[in-house]
């Protein structure tokens, strides 16, 4: 089955810095790959995806981009502010079976 | 509207109580999910019900025993848990599960406490 890595797992910043959180996957039959924010108390919102036949997506601060060749997706964000302190998860899925990354704790000082 | 709501919110039960966690959606979805979700770690899938049929079961014990009545409803049967089996039980849906939109929304989630 499908097997996704993040990192780090940890991630602290100044605000107004940048954030990048990387994030492998084995199965290259997956074709979707999206970004969770999960805060406190809540469940995961769906902040940015990509698909296999884009290599960059870009919504203002938060962009990713995915490398098919090398299974490897990445989250940057920029501009961070404090607001942006959650966990964020990766996830790679083939239709309705989606397999999260561990995630990474974000913490963005002010 | 991306909602979806999740009752109760919180919930305590004792190993030998039968309760129902529930899942509600109104966008259309046809395609519904449970997930369970440890402290600190990533959601785990547990159940997919794919225009109300089971389609992925992910060898998960039969204490819990997913139902899926109509399109916009989920339920998840529990009973005879364990303490170990306390966790944050999140359910989520996406448009179609048979075409190309796979995104998934959650709901806030339920969370699980078996004394």
């Amino acid at each position: 089955g499908e097997n996704v890595e993040q990192h780090p797992s940890t991630l602290s910043v100044q605000e107004g810095d940048s954030a990048v959180i990387k994030c492998t996957y084995s199965d290259s039959a997956s074709n979707y790959f999206p970004w969770y924010k999960q805060e406190l108390g809540k469940g995961p919102q769906l902040i940015i995806d990509i698909r296999s036949n884009v290599g960059e997506k870009k919504d203002q601060r938060i962009a990713v981009t995915l490398n098919k060749t090398a299974k490897h997706f990445s989250l940057h964000i920029t501009e961070t502010q404090p607001e942006d302190s959650a966990v964020y998860f990766c996830a790679a899925s083939i239709r309705d079976d989606m397999r999260f990354g561990a995630g990474t704790r974000l913490t963005v000082k002010p | 509207d991306t909602e979806v709501t999740q009752t109760p919110k919180h919930l305590v039960m004792g190993m030998t109580n039968k309760k129902s966690l529930k899942c509600e959606q109104h966008m259309g979805h046809r395609a519904m999910y449970w997930y369970k979700q440890k402290a600190k770690k990533p959601p785990e899938l547990m159940f997919v019900y794919s225009y109300e049929k089971l389609s992925i079961n992910e060898s998960v014990p039969s204490r819990f025993s997913p139902e899926c009545p109509n399109s916009s409803l989920l339920n998840l049967h529990l009973h005879a848990l364990q303490p170990e089996d306390s966790a944050l039980y999140l359910c989520a849906s996406s448009q179609d599960p048979g075409g190309s939109s796979y995104e998934q929304y959650f709901g806030p989630g339920t969370r699980l406490t078996v004394t």
